[in-house]
C-alpha cells in the first residue's frame, strides 16, 4: 500500500537555526514528489515537485532534496515567517496525491 | 496572490439548509478538485473533475453534490449536512492528464455545520 510518513511531527527552532524536515515514501514506481507549505486557515502553496532521484531544487530559505525512499525539505537560517506546516504528497499509480500528516514548524525570534 | 478563488470565505450553516461553494479559477488548467481538511489532517480528496467531467467520486455522501458548470467553475452543493461535516473545504486545480501535476489551491471555506 502507497504511504507517505513525515517526521518530525513538530519542529521547534530559533531564529536562524537550520534544520530539515524528513518525508519517507513507499509507492510502487514514484512518478512525482511535491512540497507544500499551508498557513493556518489557508490553502496549502505549492513549493517544490521532484520526479527523480538525485534532484534538488530551491526556493529562497528552503531546499527539497530526493532519494529511491525519502525527500528532505533543508531550510536554512530560518525566519520566524517560515513558520507554518510543511506537507509532503507522492503522485500514485491511481494518478494521485498520497498525502502525509505534515510537520509543524515554529520558528521563535 | 492566489488565482483560485473561493466563495465564500466562511459560512455557517444548520442541517436542515441548502447552501453551495464556489470555485474558480484563471489558470487555464482542464482539472479541478474538491478537498475537505479537518484540524491537523492532510487534506481529503472528495472529486475530481477533469474536462469538465467527473472523474472520481472518493465514495462521498449524497449530501455533497459537485458541478462543474465550465472548465473555470466548480461548485459544491450542500445539502442535509451534519455536525461532522464542518471543516475548511479547499478547491484545487491543476493541468488534466496523468501527471504528475502539481495543483494550485484556493484560500479554502471555513464551514461551520450547526
Amino acid at each position: 500500500e502507497d504511504q507517505v510518513t513525515q517526521s518530525p511531527e513538530a519542529l521547534r527552532l530559533q531564529e536562524g537555526e537550520s534544520s530539515s524536515l524528513n518525508c519517507s515514501y513507499t509507492v510502487s514506481g514514484l512518478r512525482g514528489l511535491f512540497w507544500y507549505r499551508q498557513d493556518p486557515g489557508k490553502g496549502p502553496e505549492f513549493l517544490f515537485t521532484l520526479y527523480s532521484a538525485g534532484e534538488e531544487k530551491e526556493k529562497e530559505r528552503l531546499k527539497a532534496t530526493l532519494t529511491k525512499k525519502e525527500s528532505f525539505l533543508h531550510i536554512t537560517a530560518p525566519k520566524p515567517e517560515d513558520s507554518a506546516t510543511y506537507l509532503c504528497a507522492v503522485w500514485d499509480s491511481n494518478y494521485q496525491l498520497i498525502w502525509g500528516a505534515g510537520t509543524k514548524l515554529i520558528i521563535k525570534p | 496572490d492566489t488565482e483560485v478563488t473561493q466563495t465564500p470565505k466562511h459560512l455557517v450553516m444548520g442541517m436542515t439548509n441548502k447552501k453551495s461553494l464556489k470555485c474558480e479559477q484563471h489558470m487555464g488548467h482542464r482539472a479541478m478538485y474538491w478537498y475537505k481538511q479537518k484540524a491537523k489532517k492532510p487534506p481529503e480528496l472528495m472529486f475530481v473533475y477533469s474536462y469538465e467531467k467527473l472523474s472520481i467520486n472518493e465514495s462521498v455522501p449524497s449530501r455533497f453534490s459537485p458541478e462543474c458548470p465550465n472548465s473555470s467553475l466548480l461548485n459544491l452543493h450542500l445539502h442535509a449536512l451534519q455536525p461532522e461535516d464542518s471543516a475548511l473545504y479547499l478547491c484545487a486545480s491543476s493541468q488534466a492528464g496523468t501527471g504528475p501535476y502539481e495543483q494550485y489551491f484556493g484560500p479554502g471555506t471555513r464551514l461551520t455545520v450547526t
